[in-house]
């Protein structure tokens, strides 16, 4: 079991840029999650999916960021623009939820830099 | 809304020492309840996993315990070793959302 994967491990990148991150759950898990981490806000949940289908939403902090779950192995998360204060580390999560019992699994996560 | 809370934010204690970290959430309304390790850099990694039914478990040197009436969690690390530096973070999935919410984390320190 490789683990949850990610991609890129680093990204910089000027603002108004384009930036896609991707992350690979671990085979099996039904639900993702994408999370960001700031010294000043800590882990935030930005979205998650079940079945891949967007459940929650209401974290994803405006309408430059959108997310992608196209298949049961695959999901993006989208910055278009980007801005500086986007710059933070982005977590992705895979878990399988069995009943109650849900553990999380994370990924390396993905260092971006808006300059 | 639920909100997760962890005392102390930092502590540093010598080798050998057993030590405590304190995990407390608002609403008493969860699945379960999980610890990560997280060490500078790096992404997190799964320590303790306590179902909502449950009252303690244990992995090693590692005991956390889960007080649902009264909204705490404590992790108790024995025997404490430089290589236990890191961040700890308590995060609770609250029912019907099946999302994680997480406190701001420990980092914790041991000194040779």
């Amino acid at each position: 079991d490789a683990g949850v994967i990610q991609s890129p491990r680093h990204e910089v990148t000027e603002m108004g840029q384009e930036v896609t991150l991707r992350c690979k759950p671990i085979s099996g898990h039904n639900s993702l999650f994408w999370y960001r981490q700031t010294m000043m806000r800590g882990l935030e949940l930005l979205i998650y999916f079940n079945n891949n289908v967007p459940i929650d939403d209401s974290g994803m902090p405006e309408d430059r960021f959108s997310a992608k779950m196209p298949n049961a192995s695959f999901s993006t998360l989208k910055i278009q623009p980007s801005e500086p204060r986007d710059s933070a580390v982005y977590f992705c999560a895979s878990s399988l939820a069995r009943g109650t019992s849900y553990g999380y699994t994370f990924g390396s996560g993905t260092r971006l830099t808006v300059v | 809304k639920q909100e997760v809370t962890q005392i102390p934010a930092a502590l540093s204690v010598p080798e050998g020492e057993n030590l405590v970290l304190n995990c407390s959430f608002t609403d008493s309304a969860i699945y379960n309840l999980q610890w990560f390790r997280q060490d500078p850099g790096k992404g997190l990694t799964s320590l303790l996993l306590i179902q909502s039914s449950q009252r303690e478990q244990t992995s090693g040197r590692l005991n956390a315990s889960l007080d649902k009436s009264s909204g705490r969690s404590t992790l108790y690390i024995a025997a404490s070793q430089p290589g236990d530096s890191a961040t700890y973070l308590c995060a609770v999935i609250i029912q019907g959302a099946q999302k994680l919410v997480f406190g701001q984390g420990t980092r914790l320190t041991i000194n040779p």
